[in-house]
């Protein structure tokens, strides 16, 4: 059945590192892709998105590029901070429903 | 604006109790969702709503969860009796659905104890 694959966690960095942080998805068709973010005891927010393949989304120094090819959707940003210590979560529509796939979601920490 | 609101934030009852939770979506957004996120399962989307009425219930864990949506502006979840293991946060999300890419906008959980 259509998913989506998340790296496993927890990833931990240190300030102003590079990171990715590895999503896939299947799926008939070319359904829209998201990044969403929770911070500690709060809900989930968008970070950004994509709607067809080779798009980019991009928000707050993050940047994950919709590859067809691959079925990827890769979440990556050049410089972590601190303050990016968050879950992060790639999610997918679905065709003809407003319903989400979310992969289970990649803890990301920060040192200083 | 106002974003999704759910109420309580807390809540904790020893099993067998009713527990009822809350949800305004956004206004004039038209499909409402709830999820419950666990360590174990992660997060899982339970029951959906489009207009008022429920399209996808197919998460929903047993006949102990119910879920209503009377009107545009409001939802209930209710789970009777309660179990240690519907412990969970329990996220409700909405979106305006105007396009297929439009975002859901999540609520800060209510986070429910089972004792």
């Amino acid at each position: 059945g259509d998913s989506v694959t998340q790296m496993e966690g927890p990833v931990t960095l240190s300030e102003e590192a590079f990171l990715t942080i590895n999503c896939t998805y299947t799926a008939t068709g070319y359904p829209s892709l998201f990044w969403y973010v929770q911070y500690p005891g709060e809900g989930l927010q968008l970070l950004l998105k994509a709607t067809k393949a080779d798009d980019k989304g991009s928000n707050k120094g993050f940047e994950a590029t919709y590859r067809k090819e691959t079925t990827s959707f890769h979440l990556e940003k050049g410089s972590v901070q601190v303050s990016d210590s968050a879950v992060y979560f790639c999610a997918r529509g679905t065709s003809g429903t407003y319903k989400y796939i979310f992969g289970t979601g990649t803890r990301l920490k920060v040192l200083a | 604006d106002a974003g999704v609101i759910q109420s309580p934030r807390h809540e904790v009852t020893e099993m067998g109790q009713e527990v009822t939770l809350r949800c305004k979506p956004i206004s004039g957004h038209n499909s409402l969702f709830w999820y419950r996120q666990t360590m174990m399962r992660g997060l899982e989307l339970l029951i959906y709503f489009n207009n008022n009425v429920p399209i996808d219930d197919s998460g929903m864990p047993e006949d102990r969860f119910s879920a209503k949506m009377p009107n545009a502006s409001f939802s209930t979840l209710k789970i009777q009796p309660s179990e240690p293991r519907d412990s969970a946060v329990y996220f409700c999300a909405s979106t305006d659905g105007k396009t297929s890419v439009s975002p859901q906008h999540f609520g800060d959980g209510t986070r429910l104890s089972i004792l």
